[in-house]
């Protein structure tokens, strides 16, 4: 099975920082990788998809990049709404979410 | 309006069983596969499994962690999709969501219910 790191799994930030989660796939996984946002109590809801195409509707201060093994999601400029936890997810060999990311308020 | 609708949880004693299901509406359903992933109560997201649609031979795929004791199906007559879940354990406690996707490879879920709880205990 493909296992996805995260890290770091929680980070603090204030609004208007540039945040970037970093995901690592036990092997390569080309850009099989998309990325959700989840807030408490709270269905996920996805960000990014194919490590680097951002799904409709999502704010443009989303961005993601890489390929292989090494992703990051990147934050811009924090916003008050941005504050949730942020997962990374492969589907090159059946389906892994790694542990989470929690961007809390500094 | 694009939902889906998930029901059927509730509280089973370990050893049981117990049949979720997720009722679509607002996208063509019988084009798209549909998963199951749950989340413990406090912990992150485990995939739990997926079925595939008609024209991809209504292929399903289980994690490690419920493969054999788990059966996805659906019925496209109805726009549900179900969970068969046998031989509970009480590592099996979760709300369970149904989630859609409609691209083969890359399998990015795009519609997600509100979830469902099943509890596991004595």
């Amino acid at each position: 099975d493909i296992q996805m790191t995260q890290s770091p799994s929680s980070l603090s930030a204030s609004v208007g920082d540039r945040v970037t989660i970093t995901c690592r796939a036990s092997q390569s996984i080309s850009n099989y990788l998309n990325w959700y946002q989840q807030k408490p109590g709270k269905a996920p809801k996805l960000l990014i998809y194919a490590a680097s195409s951002l799904q409709s509707g999502v704010p443009s201060r989303f961005s993601g990049s890489g390929s292989g093994t090494d992703f990051t999601l990147t934050i811009s400029s924090l916003q008050p709404e941005d504050f949730a936890t942020y997962y990374c997810q492969q589907s090159y060999s059946l389906l892994t979410f790694g542990g989470g990311t929690e961007v809390e308020i500094k | 309006e694009v939902q889906l609708v998930e029901s059927g949880g509730g509280l089973v004693q370990p050893g049981g069983s117990l049949k979720l299901s997720c009722v679509a509406s607002g996208f063509i359903f019988s084009g798209s596969a549909m998963h199951w992933v749950r989340q413990a109560a406090g912990k992150g997201l485990e995939w739990v499994g997926r079925i595939r649609s008609k024209g991809n031979s209504y292929a399903t795929a289980y994690a490690a962690s419920v493969r054999g004791r788990f059966n996805i199906s659906r019925d496209d007559s109805k726009n549900t999709a179900y969970l068969q879940m046998n031989s509970l354990k009480t590592e099996d406690t979760a709300v369970y969501y149904c989630t859609r996707s409609d691209h083969y490879f890359y399998s990015y879920m795009d519609i997600w219910g509100k979830g469902t709880t099943v509890t596991v205990s004595s």
